[in-house]
């Protein structure tokens, strides 16, 4: 049973440019949630993708968007990239009633 | 205000020699805490949920508790394969109808064990 899937594992990108992330949940699972994992911190919720639709966001900018398709897969945007934003992007997907399970992450690096 | 502090930030051990790592916690109404291991570049890997105060699991030489402040995760006899950081997080007061609950992490320990 494949786990969660994220691709691409490592990015280059340039300041200003934007960026598109990908995840496959889970077999069985239905939500997905993305984190945002700086060097040496806990993983910081961004926003979680329930039916399609955006239900929880954290304390992020607009320059954060997603989606959810039908298949329960998803995507991260992040726009106008800044410095700052270099990071793990973490996925995790979920059922409601079960825990989450972690995708290996995408390395993001802005120069 | 962090809701989830852990401790220490770091820890060396020997292998064999035993000790435990702290979460504590200031969400009122705790609605379940979670464990996870994170080894370098890869993503969290889930190993205990704890609901009530005095719940304990065990999984190998790990062993997490859980009081009505903070929780304990023990390591007994590590071996060098036990070195990773340990995340613990917990769900915020406001309890969520639809989707799951989002996850509220601390910092974590990185736990480094030597042979």
């Amino acid at each position: 049973d494949a786990g969660v899937t994220q691709s691409p594992t490592h990015l280059i990108k340039t300041r200003g440019q934007q960026v598109t992330l990908r995840c496959s949940p889970k077999s069985g699972h239905d939500t997905v949630s993305w984190y945002q994992q700086a060097l040496g911190q806990g993983p910081q919720f961004i926003f979680q993708y329930y039916e399609e639709e955006e239900r929880q966001r954290g304390n992020f900018p607009d320059r954060f968007s997603g989606h959810q398709f039908p298949n329960y897969s998803s995507e991260l945007n992040v726009n106008a990239l800044l410095l700052g934003d270099s990071a793990l992007y973490l996925c995790a997907s979920s059922w409601t009633g079960d825990g989450y399970t972690f995708g290996s992450g995408t390395r993001l690096t802005v120069v | 205000e962090d809701q989830v502090t852990q401790s220490p930030e770091a820890l060396r051990l020997q292998e064999g020699e035993s000790s435990s790592l702290n979460c504590s916690y200031t969400v009122s109404g705790l609605r379940g805490l979670f464990w996870y291991r994170q080894d370098p570049g890869k993503g969290p890997e889930f190993l205990f949920t704890l609901y009530s105060a005095g719940e304990e699991k065990e999984k190998e030489r790990l062993k997490a508790t859980l009081t009505k402040k903070e929780s304990f995760l023990h390591i007994t006899a590590p071996k060098p394969e036990d070195s990773a950081t340990y995340l613990c997080a917990v769900p915020p007061p406001v309890s969520y109808q639809g989707g799951s609950e989002k996850l509220v992490f601390g910092k974590g320990t990185k736990l480094t064990v030597n042979p």
